[in-house]
């Protein structure tokens, strides 16, 4: 098992550019989540997927959209990349919701300059 | 919605002393408390995690002990060893919730 795969691993965009985040797992797991994490602010929820076919948001949403493309593959897409989004991206599954062991990605290191 | 905040922001211990990191949460409803490990470069993974019907839970050199009057819950480390050294995220979440609310994170060193 792969577990929780995310691509690209490192990523630099001019602002005003935009880019799609892939994220899978391979643990049939009905819950993911992307977040965002910046020094001193911990781990920011984007938005989450509770189950195949939903979508809602997270703490911090603006500038960012999803897609639950099956029950393996969870996407964020930047539309128009701005310098407030240079984070590092977690994606993460868990097999039911909040009270499930979540299962985190290796990450994408974004630079938008 | 549910607030977690952790203290202190960092931790530095003499390897071989105990280390203990400390949470409070706010919502009451709250009933699923777990502890991830975060090391330079990677994702956090799990390390330890409680429910609001155990007091306390235990795991080699690593415990987690809750406080459900007082909204709280701590990491205890023992015996710290150079590859405890790492960040230390606290979580909760209630019965229903499809999400964790994460604390800020815990820089913990361990010096050898």
């Amino acid at each position: 098992n792969a577990g929780v795969t995310q691509t690209p691993k490192f990523q630099v965009l001019k602002t005003g550019q935009s880019m799609t985040l892939q994220c899978a797992q391979d643990m049939n797991h009905n819950s993911m989540y992307w977040y965002r994490q910046d020094p001193g602010m911990g781990l920011r929820l984007i938005y989450y997927s509770a189950s195949e076919g939903t979508t809602d948001k997270g703490e911090v949403p603006n500038g960012y959209n999803v897609s639950r493309l099956n029950k393996r593959e969870f996407s964020l897409r930047l539309e128009s990349a701005a310098p407030s989004q240079t984070s590092v991206y977690f994606c993460a599954s868990s097999l039911a919701g909040g009270e499930y062991e979540q299962y985190f990605g290796p990450g994408t290191r974004l630079t938008v300059t | 919605g549910e607030n977690v905040e952790q203290h202190p922001s960092t931790l530095s211990v003499q390897e071989g002393d105990s280390a203990v990191i400390k949470c409070t949460y706010s919502d009451s409803a709250s009933n699923y408390f777990p502890w991830y490990k975060q090391e330079l470069g990677k994702g956090p993974q799990l390390i330890i995690d409680i429910r609001s019907n155990v007091g306390e839970k235990k795991d080699q050199r690593i415990a987690v002990t809750l406080n459900k009057t007082a909204k709280h819950f701590s990491l205890h480390i023992t015996e710290t060893q150079p590859e405890d050294s790492a960040v230390y995220f606290c979580a909760a979440s209630s019965r229903g919730n499809n999400r964790l609310a994460f604390g800020k994170g815990n820089q913990v060193v361990v010096i050898p």
